[in-house]
This record gives C-alpha cells, sequence and structure tokens, in this order.
C-alpha cells in the first residue's frame, strides 16, 4: 500500500527566507506526486505535480518541489517566503489512479 | 471555468439524523471524489464516483454513501450520525485517473 509521511507538524521561517516542507513516500512503480496548500476554513488547492521528467517541478505561487528517488522524498520549496504562505500543506500521491493518498499536513508559519 | 462548488457550506445536526451533501464539479470532469477532514485522523477517503458508477471505496462503515448524476454531480449522505462524523467534508474533481484534483470549499458538519 502506498504512504506519504510529512515528517513535521510544523515549520517555523522568517519571511524573505528559503522554506522547506518536507515530504516522503512510500510507492512501488512510478510515483505521481502532488502538493496541496489549504487556508482556513477552505477547501485544498492544488501547488504542483510530479509525473516523471525534470526532477524539480515549478508550481502556482512561486513554489517548486524536488523529486529524489533515491531518498524518496519530494520536498517542496519556495527561494523567499511571504507572510501569506502561512498555511497548511499537504503531500499526496496518486494510489494508482485509485485514490489520493495524503499525508498528514504540515502548518507552515512564515513570522513577519 | 467555475471551480468545484458544494452545498451546503455549513451544516448543524443531532445524533441520529441524516445529511445530503452536495457537490457540482468542474464542467467537464467526470470524475468526484470525497474526503472527511478531522484533526485527529486527516484527510480519508470516502469514495470516488466516475460516470455515475462508484469506482472506489475508503474504508468507512455503510451510514456513508453516494452517488453521481448523469451530469456529473454528486451527493454524499451519511444516515445515523454520529458525534463522531463531525468534520469537513471535501469534494473534488478531476478529468481522469492520475490526474490532479480540483477541490471544493468543504462542507462543515457538526453533529451535536
Amino acid at each position: 500500500a502506498q504512504s506519504v509521511a510529512q515528517p513535521e507538524d510544523q515549520v517555523n521561517v522568517a519571511e524573505g527566507n528559503p522554506l522547506t516542507v518536507k515530504c516522503t513516500y512510500s510507492v512501488s512503480g512510478n510515483p505521481y506526486l502532488f502538493w496541496y496548500v489549504q487556508y482556513p476554513n477552505r477547501g485544498l488547492q492544488f501547488l504542483l505535480k510530479y509525473i516523471t521528467g525534470d526532477n524539480l517541478v515549478k508550481g502556482s505561487y512561486g513554489f517548486e518541489a524536488e523529486f529524489n528517488k533515491s531518498q524518496t522524498s519530494f520536498h517542496l520549496k519556495k527561494p523567499s517566503a511571504l507572510v501569506s504562505d502561512s498555511a497548511l500543506y499537504f503531500c499526496a500521491s496518486d494510489n494508482y489512479g485509485q485514490n489520493f493518498v495524503f499525508g498528514p499536513g504540515t502548518r507552515l508559519s512564515v513570522l513577519p | 471555468k467555475a471551480g468545484v462548488t458544494q452545498t451546503p457550506r455549513y451544516l448543524i445536526k443531532t445524533r441520529g439524523q441524516q445529511v445530503t451533501l452536495s457537490c457540482s464539479p468542474i464542467s467537464g470532469h467526470r470524475s468526484v471524489s470525497w474526503y472527511q477532514q478531522t484533526p485527529g485522523q486527516g484527510l480519508q477517503f470516502l469514495f470516488e464516483y466516475f460516470s455515475e458508477t462508484q469506482r472506489n471505496k475508503g474504508n468507512f462503515p455503510g451510514r456513508f454513501s453516494g452517488r453521481q448524476f448523469s451530469n456529473s454531480r454528486s451527493e454524499m449522505n451519511v444516515s445515523t450520525l454520529e458525534l463522531g462524523d463531525s468534520a469537513l467534508y471535501l469534494c473534488a474533481s478531476r478529468t481522469g485517473a492520475r490526474n490532479e484534483q480540483f477541490f471544493g470549499p468543504g462542507t462543515r458538519l457538526t453533529v451535536l
């Protein structure tokens, strides 16, 4: 069975500093991986996805993610954090086209 | 294109009652999935419908059911509500398997 882990419940970063939100996966075969962001009282917003090809994927709002097959990781990154980036972030894997398997989420706080 | 819409946005029910939630997917999307989000359990997959057929089902009791109509709109029903059913119920649509899902704002269900 597929599983997705986000080892940090909370990440704090100062505005203007780079941010990283970590994700590791346990998926056999070729994983399809996704990042979503959730703001308070809102649904999830799609940020980016990895299917195949370049290991560095660029997405919305200046976010990017790096796929690393040897480390089974798919970390979300942004060069310069904004206070408005403060939200709950979810990593997800496509379960062989059946349903998404989500990680537990990481709360990002960007401090002014 | 209009996004995924869910109605109602908020519901308060009492134990033992039943509830029906509605989801209208993005135009052209034939797949609709439902998720339950709680602070303790995170995002859990309920079921997915594609072209009016349930394609996948998560590990929830039979009190949770759904259906999809010919226009791809979907409803989710929960019978004999329990306190533990209090959650944010999210609907998501996509064009097909292995594609990114687009989420609605959710329905916040409170069971008293």
